[in-house]
């Protein structure tokens, strides 16, 4: 069953540094999503993405975070100066087909570890 | 402010019986709803979706929706241990949008 890919699985980094987070897509998904959960509190979105561009962002998703899609398979996460805050589990999750219902699923995630 | 509300739980239930889940929300224009569940340290993992008013059931699994009342239910029948997790109630308006997630309700499957 074709599934989303995240690498790193978990990440540490010092503060101030920039990390990227990788996700493979299921294939031929048209929508990608970056969610985060932050330890014991709910699953937030920070961002969607489609026909190469932001579709929308939340308020958590500032000026530190950019998306890319640098080829036909990779979604990327950078967080340019990470914060001690942005200690989370993040999760990439893509979207099927056009026309299509909105499933979205989910990567096993990368904990990023801020110290 | 779209809101998704949850009992956190945790929700103890004995193995063999019916647990029952409830959400609400805020979002009078909401279209597709999801049940996605959550082991600890894991990704959340689909298991319902439902789209209109009504009764959707899935295995063990049934999904209710009532528009009106902006209620979502899941019911999980001859529960049993390894269903003991973190079940996520989401909602989104529209197809291309983002899923807003409640915290969750914890539930645990007494052996």
């Amino acid at each position: 069953e074709p599934e989303v890919t995240q690498t790193p699985s978990h990440q540490v980094t010092q503060m101030g540094q920039e990390v990227i987070l990788r996700c493979v897509p299921i294939s031929n998904h048209l929508y990608f999503y970056w969610y985060r959960q932050i330890l014991g509190q709910k699953v937030e979105f920070l961002v969607s993405f489609y026909n190469n561009e932001i579709s929308e962002k939340s308020e958590i998703f500032d000026d530190q975070f950019s998306v890319e899609r640098p080829d036909g398979s990779n979604f990327t996460l950078k967080i340019r100066s990470t914060k001690l805050e942005d200690s989370a589990m993040y999760f990439c999750a893509s979207n099927g087909l056009a026309g299509g219902p909105n499933i979205q699923y989910f990567g096993a995630g990368t904990r990023l570890s801020v110290l | 402010q779209k809101e998704v509300e949850q009992n956190s739980g945790p929700l103890s239930v004995p193995e063999g019986a019916i647990a029952s889940l409830n959400c609400t929300y805020s979002d009078r224009v909401s279209q597709s709803f999801f049940w996605y569940r959550q082991y600890s340290g894991k990704s959340p993992e689909l298991i319902m979706s439902i789209y209109s008013n009504g009764d959707k059931e899935d295995g063990r699994f049934t999904a209710q929706l009532n528009k009106a009342s902006q209620y979502v239910s899941l019911l999980i029948r001859d529960s049993q241990p390894s269903d003991s997790a973190t079940y996520l109630c989401a909602v989104n308006s529209n197809r291309d949008d983002k899923i807003i997630f409640g915290k969750g309700t914890r539930l645990h499957i007494l052996p």
